[in-house]
């Protein structure tokens, strides 16, 4: 596609239910990253995949929060257990690997309610 | 670890004003350095980016910044403001082309 894609725009779920944020990256990016926008801040990192495998998941806030990225392309965060607290935008990036800019989608908003 | 300060969550400037956004930052290592620009409902667009070599860079839509390592600082500039340029921009550090550690943004604000 011509971007990263991001899906749905929004969200709204309520307190403990289970939730999936769908990300296409762009094709051919081999690097895809996830973050989270809070409301009056910048974005926060929390996980980065290169292929397949998590390279780096340290900005996961707690284990109700997975992503998995099976066949290198889409990738899907997973959030259990919603508390209000998470509700952010979350974004997602891709670039053709390590050392390449990576471009952002529009983002999912999420709302607990 | 690293971290961005940008001071200011809002700026207000007329059109035709000179834009100056502050960001300064905080590496144990040579930083890459980034800023991006948020439109409304958008994504995040890269507007320019500092890796190595010249210190003054050139981005998009008449937007500049200089890497001052004495400082800490890489602000963005722009001669002249536009109505089109009222938006939230970021400022970011990264080691390499990795994981961003964005500051918390400034509104820039113009009127007429």
């Amino acid at each position: 596609g011509a971007g990263v894609s991001q899906t749905p725009s929004n969200k709204v779920t309520e307190k403990g239910k289970y939730v999936e944020l769908r990300c296409d990256p762009i094709s051919g990016h081999t690097a895809l990253y996830w973050y989270r926008q809070s409301l009056g801040q910048g974005p926060e990192f929390l996980i980065y995949f290169q292929g397949t495998g998590a390279a780096d998941d340290s900005g996961l806030p707690n284990d109700r929060f997975f992503a998995v990225r099976p066949e290198g392309s889409v990738s899907t965060l997973k959030i259990q257990r919603t508390e209000r607290g998470d509700s952010a935008v979350y974004l997602c990036a891709s670039s053709l690997g390590r050392g390449y800019e990576a471009f952002f989608g529009q983002g999912t908003r999420l709302t607990v309610v | 670890a690293q971290s961005v300060t940008q001071l200011g969550s809002h700026v207000s400037v007329s059109e035709g004003a000179l834009v100056l956004l502050r960001c300064n930052y905080s590496s144990s290592v040579p930083p890459y350095l980034f800023w991006y620009v948020q439109y409304p409902n958008q994504g995040l667009q890269l507007l320019l980016k500092y890796t190595t070599g010249a210190t003054l860079v050139k981005g998009i839509n008449g937007f500049e910044a200089e890497f001052k390592k004495s400082e800490t600082s890489f602000h963005l500039t722009k001669p002249s403001a536009h109505m089109s340029d009222a938006a939230e921009y970021f400022c970011a550090v990264s080691e390499g082309f990795q994981k961003l550690v964005f500051g918390t943004g400034t509104r820039l604000l113009v009127s007429p």
